[in-house]
């Protein structure tokens, strides 16, 4: 597609109950980030992914985050048993290659609330 | 890790007039240092990058400076329209690849 989509673009989940949220990057890029908002503050980075190397992992919160991307393409991100914390804008973003200088597209996000 | 920080209060100005964003770094400089374009409900859209040989980068009314001795970079909005109200993040390398470190963002409104 012209643009990284996210889906769903909001979500309203019970405390408890999992969520996976879903990324699908500008084609032909093989970098892919997931960054949290949470209101009012910073993004915050997850997870990164670049083509076939091991995941950069160093950001996930806790165990209960988890992400995969499939064929070096589609992403999800998955929060098992949520709590009300994790309710926050969780961001996709992709690029040509992980290099410094490269320009960074986001998707539009989807709000996560934890009731 | 790198500590960011940005303009804490929300700019208002007038249509016409120069809004000036400050993102100052804690720690080490980084290679890049890029500034993104947020509005209500979106993502980031990336604005423009400097380089930290750079002092100054412009893009028709956005200019960027980057002063390493200062830890500082200002990002400014010449001539300001209403469109130009978003909130405004500056980011920068944490000294590998590609991980991006965000500052909370500056809110602009513009008045007409």
């Amino acid at each position: 597609g012209a643009g990284v989509s996210q889906s769903p673009s909001n979500k309203v989940t019970e405390k408890g109950k999992d969520v996976e949220l879903r990324c699908d990057p500008i084609s032909g890029h093989t970098a892919l980030y997931w960054y949290r908002q949470s209101l009012g503050q910073g993004l915050e980075f997850l997870i990164y992914f670049q083509g076939n190397s091991a995941p950069d992992k160093s950001g996930l919160p806790s165990d209960r985050f988890s992400a995969e991307r499939t064929g070096g393409s589609v992403s999800t991100l998955t929060i098992q048993r949520t709590q009300q914390e994790d309710s926050a804008v969780y961001l996709c973003a992709s690029s040509l290659v992980g290099t410094p200088g490269n320009t960074i597209y986001f998707g539009e996000g989807s709000w996560l609330t934890v009731v | 890790s790198q500590k960011i920080e940005q303009n804490s209060e929300a700019l208002n100005i007038q249509e016409g007039k120069t809004a000036t964003l400050t993102c100052n770094y804690t720690n080490y400089s980084p290679a890049y240092l890029q500034w993104y374009r947020q509005d209500p409900g979106r993502g980031p859209v990336f604005l423009l990058l400097i380089r930290e040989n750079e002092k100054e980068k412009r893009k028709e009314r956005l200019k960027v400076t980057f002063d390493t001795t200062l830890k500082q970079s200002l990002f400014h909005i010449t001539a300001s329209q209403p469109a130009d109200s978003a909130t405004y993040l500056c980011a920068l390398d944490q000294g590998n690849d590609y991980k991006l470190s965000f500052g909370a963002g500056t809110t602009v409104t513009v008045r007409a």
